[in-house]
């Protein structure tokens, strides 16, 4: 199998806290995870690429400092929303790949409601 | 910057009918993955395509790869209100392993 875990599934929190989103794959190591936003009806939107004990690359116009990533073993990232808005309120999945492959599993995906 | 145009984007059929979906690029890439996704779940990988002209069969869906890499479809036979989602193709970089993704196309199945 290719199983990616995330978690939470789904969060609410306040205008002006941050939020943790983990995601783990879970019968296989992942030298690279990747992390998407996704707006309704529409495709995903690539944030940023993380490999293992290296720094994330974030795409153009994803602020890295708002949008903390932390790749710290081959089978859990992190992804931290800080001082969150309702702008950031949106669908976060994450995917993973294996050394060597081109095939990304994706997580189930985090639904983040901002207040 | 690679792209992958996708169409249609919306696709309303009955239950019976078949239907495809293009996926087109002037970029050649180095495989192809198709997924689809159900509301509120992340994508499912369908079927990775990696030789150009090739051709793959999933029960009703049939996947195919350009001969030039460029371009690919999935078409659906007798479409059933179980193949309603979004269906999504997804290019993969020759650098970086980053995948290019297609708009999407929201396919609904009436019964």
């Amino acid at each position: 199998g290719a199983v990616v875990s995330q978690h939470p599934s789904w969060v609410i929190c306040k205008s002006g806290t941050s939020v943790k989103i983990e995601c783990r794959s879970l019968d296989f190591q992942a030298t690279t995870m990747f992390w998407y936003r996704q707006f309704p009806k529409q495709s995903l939107m690539l944030m940023a690429t993380s490999n293992e004990g290296s720094k994330a690359t974030y795409e153009q116009g994803v602020e890295k400092d708002k949008f903390l990533i932390n790749h710290a073993s081959l089978t859990l990232s992190t992804l931290t929303v800080t001082s969150a808005h309702p702008e950031d309120s949106s669908f976060y999945i994450c995917s993973a790949r294996r050394q060597g492959a081109s095939e990304q599993y994706f997580g189930p995906g985090t639904r983040l409601t901002v207040t | 910057t690679q792209l992958l145009e996708q169409s249609p984007q919306f696709l309303s059929i009955q239950e019976g009918e078949n239907l495809t979906v293009y996926c087109n690029s002037s970029s050649v890439f180095s495989s192809l993955q198709w997924y689809r996704q159900e509301p509120g779940e992340g994508p499912v990988l369908l079927v990775t395509v990696v030789t150009g002209g090739e051709v793959k069969k999933l029960k009703r869906l049939t996947f195919q790869f350009g001969d030039a890499r460029k371009d690919s479809s999935l078409h659906i036979t007798a479409a059933q209100p179980g193949d309603t989602g979004l269906y999504l193709c997804a290019g993969a970089n020759y650098q970086g392993g980053k995948l290019i993704f297609g708009q999407g196309t929201e396919l609904s199945v009436k019964p």
